[in-house]
């Protein structure tokens, strides 16, 4: 079956070291996104790719960076980490409305 | 004023109860509106979406939209305690798959 995995599941890193969350999907989707999501703000978009060689910025992208070499990956690097960026990752893939999520990245940032 | 706004609950119903969930928001630009649950530490599934107005029936769940008063709904009938997770809204432009997603709404069903 097709299907969308992250890795790892549960980090915990310090303060100023840089973090790769890896994202590969299955589906052959040309869309794919990274949010985070913390209490009290839901999901919020930080990059998304809707195909090879293509990523943007979301509404939460600073001290983040991605990159679409291929189809099945994208993924996303905290340049130095923060403490504000502890938060659970969610990974997702489309071609149209419905988005399928990824099981998520617990990050801490110690 | 955030773009989409959902009240976090937590909302606790009997069992066999009638749910409604409901978000507001402020662009009129928006075009899809979804519904997701997400179990604890589980990753958002889609439930259902609906295109522009109106009304669209999935079993035991019901999504509206009324874009004159930039309100969505989900009801959920005959609630079970397999219903309880966390219920976000999202939303979209048309021509762009970006979704832009309430905080959601903790729901608990008691058995």
């Amino acid at each position: 079956d097709a299907e969308i995995t992250q890795s790892p599941r549960h980090k915990i890193t310090e303060t100023g070291r840089q973090v790769t969350l890896a994202c590969h999907q299955t589906w052959n989707h040309n869309n794919m996104f990274w949010y985070r999501q913390d209490l009290g703000h839901g999901l919020r978009l930080i990059h998304y790719s809707y195909g090879v060689q293509d990523t943007n910025k979301g509404e939460v992208s600073d001290g983040y960076s991605v990159s679409r070499s291929n189809t099945e990956d994208l993924p996303l690097t905290l340049e130095s980490a923060a403490s504000s960026q502890t938060s659970v990752y969610f990974c997702a893939s489309s071609t149209g409305v419905e988005a399928f999520f990824g099981q998520g990245t617990r990050l801490t940032v110690v | 004023q955030k773009e989409v706004e959902q009240d976090p609950g937590p909302l606790s119903v009997p069992e066999g109860a009638i749910v409604s969930l409901n978000c507001t928001y402020s662009n009129s630009a928006f075009q899809y509106f979804m519904w997701y649950r997400q179990y604890s530490r589980k990753g958002p599934e889609l439930l259902m979406y609906t295109y522009s107005s109106g009304n669209k029936e999935d079993g035991r769940f019901t999504a509206q939209v009324d874009k004159s008063s930039k309100y969505i709904s989900l009801f959920i009938r005959d609630s079970q305690p397999s219903d309880s997770a966390t219920y976000l809204c999202a939303m979209s432009a048309s021509g762009t798959y970006k979704y832009i997603f309430g905080t959601g709404t903790r729901l608990k069903v008691l058995a």
